[in-house]
């Protein structure tokens, strides 16, 4: 049971390339969240998705893009990276919208835009 | 508007002591309070959660408080140990299909 999978775990870009964040989780879980940490500010919610084909925005969604056309898979883009998104990015899934249950995180994606 | 307020940022505890941190929020329509443990490296896990209506909740060595009057609840740890070095953050979140907030981080150190 490999639970939330985040890859890669260590990517470099240059300022206007874009890239995609990989996120899968095998525990059938309904919703599925995309957060980034960065020093002192906590983990700041980007989008979320409360099942496939439903998205929405959190906190800080510009700059970023997502679909969710399965269950297991929740991929956050960046269209054009800039210095301001250096950060780790953590995605997050929990069985269903309500929420009696915890999160499970994945291992995080440290991001560096160049 | 920053919706969960956690403090301090850092603490530095000895070995066998017990650590307290903090958190205020601001939205009375909360109704689920988690505190999540991240080590180096890793991402944040779940450690222990409660909801308004019980004023405390333990687990092992680990307690929440909660004050719904104040508006405020807070994580205690009890003989902490080196182990236990690592950043606490809590969270909320309100009715189904809402996200949880986090507040901003407490590093905690345990000195042997």
């Amino acid at each position: 049971n490999a639970g939330v999978t985040q890859t890669p775990k260590f990517q470099v870009l240059k300022t206007g390339q874009s890239m995609t964040l990989q996120c899968a989780q095998d525990m059938n879980h309904e919703y599925m969240s995309w957060y980034r940490q960065d020093p002192g500010m906590g983990l700041r919610l980007i989008h979320y998705s409360v099942g496939a084909g439903i998205t929405d925005q959190g906190e800080v969604p510009n700059g970023y893009n997502v679909s969710r056309s399965t269950t297991e898979d929740f991929p956050l883009r960046l269209l054009s990276a800039a210095p301001s998104q250096t950060s780790v990015y953590f995605c997050a899934s929990s069985p269903t919208v309500g929420t009696a249950y915890g999160y499970t995180f994945g291992s995080g994606t440290r991001l560096t835009v160049v | 508007q920053q919706q969960v307020k956690q403090s301090p940022q850092s603490l530095i505890v000895q070995k066998g002591g017990i650590s307290i941190i903090n958190c205020a929020y601001e939205n009375t329509a909360f109704d689920y309070f988690p505190w999540y443990q991240q080590f180096p490296g890793k991402g944040p896990a779940l450690l222990i959660a409660i909801r308004p209506d019980v004023s405390e909740k333990k687990e092992g060595r680990f307690t929440i408080s909660f004050n719904k009057s104040a508006k405020q609840f807070s994580l205690h740890i009890m003989d902490s140990q080196p182990g236990d070095s690592a950043t606490y953050f809590c969270a909320a979140s309100g009715q189904a299909g809402t996200a949880l907030i986090f507040g901003k981080g407490t590093t905690l150190s345990v000195s042997s």
